[in-house]
């Protein structure tokens, strides 16, 4: 199985909003409402942030939000904050009973 | 407060062996998904294998199929992966974590803090 494929790197300024994109195939993101989506900020723990395509965790700020089209799935962060700096990683159900991550993509927040 | 505590990572030899083990506290790990994910230096993340909540279903990504085992010890609240003919390309950060539900397809809601596993001679 692949690993869905993010853009490498986003940016933006404090404020601005940006998008992800996770792109797969009719095998996970295309079939399955299930893709979640992960902050990672290098040595601490992953943080669930979107679950099942557009649902936020309780916690989660509403400046984080989850949508799908077809293959791809997408985050938006909007109003960005210097402590969104981090890698960010989308995730889906792949068929034959796999789990599947995107490459990851860092944000930096100029 | 659900928590999750990962040990036994080390440095081992190629084709060596080691078990990581994974306590959880505030939950009961035979009521979700439990799953274990992997850091290589440098990559993205990587899932390594997943038990789903009250069945003993496992699932194994191919990169590790018939070197790994995952097994739950419910009352013990915890979960192991138990490694063999470990290979350079093992060498990572593995994560255990927590399903939000008792499929593990829906998403991992807590992670631990990791264990450094080191293959090398």
């Amino acid at each position: 199985q692949s690993a869905l494929t993010q853009p490498a790197s986003v940016s933006g300024s404090p404020g601005q909003s940006i998008t992800i994109s996770c792109t797969g195939s009719n095998s996970d993101v295309g079939t399955y409402k299930v893709v979640s989506w992960y902050q990672h900020h290098p040595g601490k723990a992953p943080k669930l942030i979107i679950f099942e395509d557009n649902k936020r965790p309780s916690g989660i700020s509403d400046r984080f939000s989850g949508s799908k089209s077809g293959n791809t799935a997408s985050l938006t962060i909007s109003g960005l904050q210097a402590e969104d700096e981090a890698d960010y990683y989308c995730c889906s159900y792949a068929t034959f009973y796999t789990l599947v991550f995107g490459g990851g993509t860092k944000l930096t927040v100029l | 407060e659900a928590q999750l505590l990962e040990s036994g990572g080390g440095l081992v030899q190629p084709g060596g062996s080691l078990r990581l083990s994974c306590d959880a506290s505030g939950f009961r790990v035979s009521s979700y998904a439990m799953n274990w994910v992997r850091q290589a230096p440098g990559k993205g993340l990587e899932w390594v294998s997943s038990i789903g909540g009250s069945s003993n279903s496992i699932y194994y990504a191919e990169s590790v199929k018939g070197r790994f085992t995952l097994s739950r010890d419910n009352s013990k609240n915890t979960v192991y992966l138990e490694m063999t003919s470990l290979r350079a390309d093992d060498t990572a950060v593995y994560y255990c974590a927590k399903g939000i539900a008792a499929g593990y397809y829906y998403g991992m809601d807590v992670w631990g803090q990791g264990t450094t596993v080191t293959v090398s001679s």
